[in-house]
């Protein structure tokens, strides 16, 4: 069963980058085909899809972020990480990376990592 | 404001059956299959329905899908009190080339 972990700094300064590393275990990053995904959640509200990378190296972002995102894929060790740039207090939320097996099926996901945007 | 909409709440009582509804359009539901994923407080979302009507190994066979047209919806029979969580529909939207989620319905179980 794979596992999914977040990790990276829980507060980040305004106009700063947010970075995250989702480490991955119990099975390879490049195996199989997976889009490995990031995906967060603000206080009280829903979810919000920020992009994901393929097992091939390629990604996607969501319109709404994409100028401010890139996710990268590390298969030596097992990783794929989020940054976002020029972060504002509209960023802070729980951010989760999770496993998408086909288009919107997420059936892996990590614990989830908060992280607020403050001076 | 999220691109499916569902009923921000729902309750029910012990025993009951209760559904939940996700509606979208044709870029979204209507062309692709519908997720559900529950979301107990304080956890991260867990995939209960995939692929509009099936369960992952270990989900009851209290929780069902459908879908028609461009609507879709949960059923839970036989209410539980550890039923009681967030309920978040999605789907994969064609114009949007990325996963489109509902805003979430909190089922109370009173």
């Amino acid at each position: 069963q794979v596992q999914l972990q977040e990790s990276g700094p829980g507060l980040v300064k305004p106009s700063q980058t947010l970075s995250l590393t989702c480490t991955v275990s119990g099975g390879s990053i490049s195996g199989g085909s997976y889009y490995w995904s990031w995906i967060r959640q603000s206080a009280g509200k829903g979810l919000e899809w920020i992009g994901h990378i393929y097992t091939s190296g390629t990604t996607i972002y969501s319109p709404s972020l994409k100028s401010r995102v890139t996710i990268s894929l590390d298969s030596s060790t097992n990783q794929f990480s989020l940054k976002v740039t020029s972060v504002t207090a509209a960023d802070t939320a729980v951010y989760y990376c999770a496993r998408d097996r086909d288009y919107g099926d997420y059936d892996s996901w990590g614990q989830g990592t908060l992280v607020t945007v403050s001076s | 404001q999220s691109v499916l909409t569902q009923p921000p709440s729902a309750s029910g009582t012990p025993g009951q059956r209760v559904t939940i509804s996700c509606s979208g359009s044709s870029s979204n539901i209507g062309s692709n299959y519908i997720y559900w994923y529950q979301q107990l407080p304080g956890a991260a979302p867990k995939l209960l329905i995939y692929k509009n009507d099936q369960r992952p190994s270990g989900v009851p066979d209290r929780f069902s899908g459908s879908k028609s047209g461009t609507s879709a919806s949960l059923a839970i029979s036989g209410l539980r009190s550890e039923d009681e969580a967030d309920y978040y529909c999605a789907a994969w939207d064609d114009s949007l080339s990325g996963p489109v989620f509902g805003g979430g319905t909190k089922l109370t179980v009173l």
